[in-house]
Order: structure tokens, then sequence, then C-alpha cells
């Protein structure tokens, strides 16, 4: 399994956009790039997708590396409903593990 | 109504009880999961179901045992309850006809004193 490499902690101004890194230098190749969020006392729950090609939602945007080494979500405008635990998972439809993820603060 | 609901929402228990931990889904997913989640820590899995008669473990299945009644229930079971086991337990369902996206219930607080 892909191990992944995040920030413990990002701030935000709210309204600013946000870009939350991840280093899965041991993707495999069929391995597609998950993004969870959990706010707090809540679930976790699902952000964004993708393979190879940048993807967007109503919720953010995904850029993966051309090498899929990397991968960036982007909030394009962030607000205090935001601020919560961001997860990245490389995932081949087995099962998923989730690392510490990174905890995004948001500055009204 | 919830789409993954998880009875009860919180439990006090004594060391060596046995507690049951049940999830219930209405969205026809086939696959559920149970996770833990200690303070400030990312979720671990525990167990998870691809179908009814599928069992697998996760990555720290001692001192747990699962359950899939049916393919919307999916129970978890601390035979002998420890202290070190207090933690957030979520169950999630997936499907892989849909990507896998996970779907998680609110949580199950449990104190194991």
């Amino acid at each position: 399994d892909a191990k992944t490499t995040q920030p413990n902690s990002m701030e935000s101004n709210e309204e600013e956009p946000v870009h939350l890194p991840c280093n899965h230098s041991t993707i495999s190749g069929t391995d597609y790039i998950h993004w969870y969020r959990q706010l707090p006392s809540q679930g976790p729950e699902y952000v964004i997708h993708g393979l190879t090609s940048n993807v967007n939602n109503r919720m953010a945007s995904l850029a993966i590396a051309e090498d899929r080494k990397s991968s960036t979500l982007i909030l394009h405008r962030a607000t205090l409903r935001d601020a919560a635990v961001y997860y990245c998972i490389p995932y081949n439809f087995n099962k998923f593990y989730f690392g510490s993820g990174t905890k995004l603060n948001v500055k009204p | 109504d919830a789409d993954v609901t998880q009875t009860p929402r919180n439990r006090i228990t004594k060391t060596g009880k046995r507690i049951m931990l049940e999830c219930s889904q209405t969205k026809g997913h086939d696959r559920m999961y149970w996770y833990r989640q200690d303070p400030g820590l990312g979720l671990r899995l525990i167990y998870y179901s691809f179908d009814v008669k599928d069992i697998n473990k996760g990555e720290i299945s001692d001192g747990y045992s699962v359950s899939r009644q049916a393919q919307a229930k999916f129970s978890l079971s601390l035979e002998s309850a420890i202290p070190n086991q207090t933690a957030l337990y979520f169950c999630a369902t997936s499907s892989p006809v849909a990507t896998d996206t996970q779907y998680f219930g609110p949580g199950t607080r449990l104190t194991v004193l």
C-alpha cells in the first residue's frame, strides 16, 4: 500500500484559496487518489478523487502531478466550514488507509 | 433519514464486559467497514466485508469480531472490553460500482473503564 506524507497542519484566511499538498511517491499505476475530510465530531466525508487528470467538483479541485507522485487539493475560497482534517488516500479498490492527514484551520 | 446509522452513539462500559456496536445502511451497498479513531489520530481499519459471506481482518482486528447479518447490517463486537479500546468507532459503506466512495456513519464513542 502506498504511503502518504501530508503537513500536520495548515492555516488559511477565510475566502482565500488553500492548497493542501500530499506526497505519495510509492503510488502504483492503478491507484486512484482519493481525498476525504473530517469535520469536528463527524465521520469523514468524500471530497474528490482522480487517477491522472486534474479533476473539479463543487467542493474542490484536485491537481495531480504528471508523475503521480504528488497531488494537491485546492479549495478555491476557504470558508469557516472548511476547517477540518483532510486525508489523502491512494486507493485501488481494496481497502482505505487513513494517515494522520492535514488539519486545516481557517481564520475569519 | 441518515444513510448510515450507528447504535449506540455513546457507550460507557466496564473492563471485561461484552459490547456490540451496530451499523445499518440504506444505500444498498455491498461493502461495509469498521474503523477506530483514537484522539488526534487518523482512522484505522478493524474489519471489512465486501459482501454478506465475506469477512476480512483489517490493521487492528485483535480483540474484535464482526458479524454481517445482512447486506444492510454489520456489527462489531468486543468480547471482553479493555480500557485501551476506548475510542471513537466509525462504520462505513461503499460500492465498487460508484468508485468505492465511502460513506461514514456518525460514530460511536466508546469508553471502557
